[in-house]
């Protein structure tokens, strides 16, 4: 089974619209880590955000904020007005500390086209 | 500048023959992991390490070895590379520690063909 699931594989949305992309997760530890992860045409991979299991305080950024709910196991990522500069590939990524140490797991990605 | 590098960037090479992709940072860090990326996949971890001489497997880890045995350095090394090995591959840095994860910081990815 997916440890994350990204179940939106691509999404096109008009510049200035607002958008959400889901991420759903899997795990039976208390102690666990949620990333978002932005992958823009050139190929880099760029942090976003780091949250821990035990903040469920909802972040904002700028026009990014991001809704972590531990009851529905979602770490879900909002572009507020979004730009031709937001189209990129988004991963969501979960990490879980395994016996030697700690294992990440990304999903499948969510590929974001900004149309002008 | 804080930098993940990795080399070769880009690849072709035939099966059966031995590689190693090289990985290296320069920002002290303790964790360092191999990603491959496929279309429609995601990222998937090959291999992972806490530190000098402690490795763990991730999710991919057949046909993959590596080693660490210094803190900057960890190879990726294909004994027998096959086709199915054809990939985009990412190393990645962090201060993460037991039950501790941070952000990884990204090399620029090493594009392997295996013909």
């Amino acid at each position: 089974a997916q440890k994350v699931t990204q179940a939106q594989t691509e999404i096109s949305v008009v510049e200035k619209e607002d958008v959400t992309l889901d991420c759903v997760y899997e795990t039976r530890d208390t102690t666990y880590y949620l990333f978002w992860y932005k992958q823009p045409p050139s190929g880099e991979l760029v942090f976003l955000i780091r949250r821990n299991s035990f903040d469920e305080q909802n972040e904002i950024s700028g026009r990014y904020s991001w809704n972590f709910q531990k009851s529905t196991s979602s770490f879900n990522f909002t572009i507020t007005a979004s730009q031709v500069v937001d189209s990129a590939v988004y991963f969501c990524a979960l990490s879980e500390a395994g016996d030697t140490g700690n294992q990440f797991y990304f999903g499948t990605g969510t590929s974001l086209t900004v149309i002008p | 500048e804080a930098q993940v590098t990795q080399n070769p960037r880009y690849l072709i090479t035939v099966t059966g023959k031995k590689l190693t992709v090289t990985c290296s940072q320069n920002m002290n860090h303790e964790y360092m992991s191999w990603y491959r990326q496929d279309p429609g996949l995601g990222l998937r971890q090959i291999y992972y390490s806490m530190n000098v001489e402690v490795t763990d497997k991730g999710d991919v880890p057949e046909g993959y070895k590596v080693s660490r045995k210094e803190k900057r350095n960890f190879p990726l090394i294909l004994e027998s590379p096959s086709p199915n090995q054809t990939s985009l591959y990412f190393c990645a840095s962090s201060l993460s520690y037991h039950r501790s994860s941070y952000e990884q910081y990204f090399g620029p990815g090493t594009r392997l063909t295996v013909t």
